[in-house]
């Protein structure tokens, strides 16, 4: 049981490249979700997912886009990556109900030059 | 939407001090909170929780946190650190009861446990 897995874990881009982030899970959870977490400002949402086939918007969605065709996985693209988008992103889902917590995936680390 | 305020940027303690991390925050409803840790170079792993019932909540590894509904607080607390307790602490809010996704993090405490 891996629980949450993404790959890649470090990926380093020129600014106006594209490139996917894939976040896999094997708990059958329902929601899932992007964060980017950035020195002093905690984990930020992106996108969020709350089953396959749906996708929403979260705190800071610009540049990003996201697909959750399977139910166990969920991508985050960068369509022209900025150097603003230096950062590490994590995945997490969980299951139904606000309540449950987040399992968390172990970062990608990602620098845009 | 609800926001997150974690007081303490960094904390510094020497082995066997108490521990306490503020966690404040700004919802007036119905609320779940949690407190995650990330130890370097690791992913955020959940401490503990509360969601209802006795507001003072044990998690893993001696932590507990007490939950304040007059004072919007959830504060972490540890009687004896130890120096594996060097992390970064998080503080989460999640609003309702039923399927709220606008789950939101405190900006991080950064615990330096000396030997």
């Amino acid at each position: 049981n891996a629980g949450v897995t993404q790959t890649p874990k470090f990926r380093v881009l020129k600014t106006g490249q594209s490139m996917t982030l894939l976040c896999a899970q094997d708990m059958n959870h329902e929601y899932m979700y992007w964060y980017r977490q950035d020195p002093g400002m905690g984990l930020r949402l992106i996108h969020y997912s709350v089953g396959e086939g749906t996708t929403a918007k979260g705190e800071v969605p610009d540049g990003y886009n996201v697909s959750r065709l399977k139910k166990q996985n969920f991508l985050l693209g960068l369509e022209s990556a900025a150097p603003s988008q230096t950062s590490v992103y994590f995945c997490a889902s969980r299951l139904t109900g606000g309540h449950q917590p987040q399992h968390f995936g172990d970062g990608t680390r990602l620098s845009i030059l | 939407a609800q926001s997150v305020s974690q007081h303490n940027h960094h904390v510094i303690l020497s082995e066997a001090a108490s521990l306490e991390l503020g966690c404040n925050y700004s919802y007036g409803g119905t609320v779940n909170l949690f407190w995650y840790v990330q130890y370097p170079g690791q992913h955020l792993q959940l401490l503990l929780k509360y969601f209802s019932g006795d507001p003072l909540v044990k998690g893993i590894k001696g932590f507990e946190a007490e939950f304040i509904k007059s004072k919007f607080s959830f504060n972490l607390r540890k009687p004896s650190v130890q120096w594996s307790d060097t992390a970064e602490y998080f503080c989460a809010v999640n609003a309702g009861r039923g399927n709220n996704n606008d789950m939101r993090f405190g900006a991080g405490t950064r615990l330096t446990v000396k030997p």
